[in-house]
């Protein structure tokens, strides 16, 4: 099973600042990764898929790189909505996920 | 327009059973496989397995072989899940997920719609 490690556990940061979180893999998933973000109460959303492609009506704000093992989100400015977790989720193998970074606001 | 609306909290014991359901509406049914996902209480998300709306098909996570089945019933566009030999680790939200790929017979293993959750609590 390929395990998926984020980091930072908890991210501070304020509105109009550049967010960048980290997922790595414990072997290499190629490009088959996604992010999701979720607040709370609610559903995951899904954001980014294959590493790099945006889904459906998500702002230009929200862009995913890498491949193999190390991945990276980034929000370049951050909304107030932004604020929340946010998971990867490879499929490579079998799904997994992350275990989360929260962002919060400062 | 695109939903996934799933059946209402449930309690039980353990060593019982849960059946949750997952109704479709706006998109056609059999054109994306729908999966199950779980949170538990540590936040943790964990796949539990698929259904393919159009035949039937399932796959499931190795951990929940023998006691999860998913099926589905076209004629009102819903997938269930029905888990059994319940235990205290059970006790999650459950997620239906419609699968990104629009093709017929095709996933990716990407979730681009979700069901609000169904709370299951498994509590002697």
């Amino acid at each position: 099973e390929v395990a998926l490690t984020q980091s930072p556990a908890t991210l501070s940061l304020s509105p109009g600042e550049r967010a960048t979180l980290s997922c790595r893999a414990t072997e290499s998933v190629g490009h088959l990764l996604a992010w999701y973000q979720q607040k709370r109460g609610q559903a995951p959303r899904l954001l980014i898929y294959d590493a790099s492609k945006r889904a459906t009506g998500i702002p230009a704000r929200f862009s995913g790189r890498g491949s193999g093992t190390d991945f990276t989100l980034t929000i370049s400015s951050l909304e107030p909505e932004d604020f929340a977790v946010y998971y990867c989720q490879q499929r490579h193998d079998w799904p997994t996920f992350g275990q989360g970074t929260r962002l919060e606001m400062k | 327009q695109v939903q996934l609306a799933q059946s209402g909290a449930e309690v039980r014991k353990p060593g019982a059973s849960v059946k949750v359901s997952c109704k479709a509406s706006g998109y056609t049914f059999t054109g994306h496989y729908i999966h199950w996902v779980r949170q538990d209480r540590g936040q943790r998300l964990e796949w539990v397995g698929w259904i393919n709306p159009k035949s039937g098909d399932t796959n499931y996570a190795e951990r929940f072989e023998g006691r999860v089945t998913m099926t589905r019933d076209t004629s009102i566009n819903t997938v269930y899940m029905d888990l059994s030999r319940l235990r205290s680790d059970d006790t999650a939200v459950y997620y239906c997920a419609r699968d990104l790929c629009p093709l017929t017979n095709c996933y990716y293993f990407y979730m681009d719609v979700w069901g609000k959750g169904t709370t299951v609590t498994v509590s002697s």
